[in-house]
């Protein structure tokens, strides 16, 4: 089956800097990687996403890249802001039923 | 758009009684639903998937008989804990996906259950 490393485990900014977390995976059949936060006793939100036939995805201060002969994929904040702050995840999904698998998470810290 | 509610958020319960958790997709329909559970400062870990009027699909380990699953609608499926333990609390967290997108999923706010 599909396994998702995620990195860093923590991460900890400047207000404004840039922060990237990054993600690999395993199954070259994923055609499919959805990026999440989640807020400590929320559920998770989806935040933006890619799929295979593109490299490169962007909304506003956030960007995804993949790169499917490496098999990973990262996730780029730009001008971070204290409300960045919060656990991100990556996923990723190859199925026609869309079962995701998880990395284990990043804990992001953005300080004023 | 795509908003999935959860209902209760919290709920406490003595150990031997069973506890169903709500997941609603509302504005939008689901053919499938996932359920996760996710321990604190973890991933999550995926429970099983629901799939409108079919039997629901149990990842490995996970009790079928303990942990029922209902998909009676396209914007409803519940999940029951029957005689729940200290062991099974948890955060547990629906998700649905969009019946328009075939890959995007949707997640509610999370059920925090706690077995006394």
């Amino acid at each position: 089956g599909e396994n998702v490393e995620q990195h860093p485990s923590t991460l900890s900014v400047q207000e404004g800097d840039s922060a990237v977390i990054k993600c690999t995976y395993s199954d070259s059949a994923s055609n499919y990687f959805p990026w999440y936060k989640q807020e400590l006793g929320k559920g998770p939100q989806l935040i933006i996403d890619i799929r295979s036939n593109v490299g490169e995805k962007k909304d506003q201060r956030i960007a995804v890249t993949l790169n499917k002969t490496a098999k990973h994929f990262s996730l780029h904040i730009t001008e971070t802001q204290p409300e960045d702050s919060a656990v991100y995840f990556c996923a990723a999904s190859g199925t026609s039923y869309g079962k995701l698998t998880f990395g284990q998470g990043t804990i992001l810290t953005v300080h004023p | 758009g795509a908003v999935v509610s959860q209902h209760p958020s919290r709920v406490i319960c003595k150990s031997g009684t069973s506890v169903k958790i709500e997941c609603r997709s509302l504005d939008f329909q689901a053919t499938t639903m996932f359920w996760y559970r996710q321990f604190p400062k973890q991933s999550l870990m995926l429970m099983a998937t629901s799939n409108e009027g079919s039997k629901a699909t149990y990842e490995q380990g996970v009790e079928k008989d303990k942990f029922l699953i209902n998909h009676a609608s396209l914007t409803l499926s519940t999940l029951t804990v029957t005689s729940a333990h200290p062991e099974d609390s948890s955060f547990y967290i629906c998700s649905a996906r969009d019946q328009q997108s075939s890959e995007t999923q949707y997640f509610g706010p999370g059920t925090r259950l706690l077995v006394l």
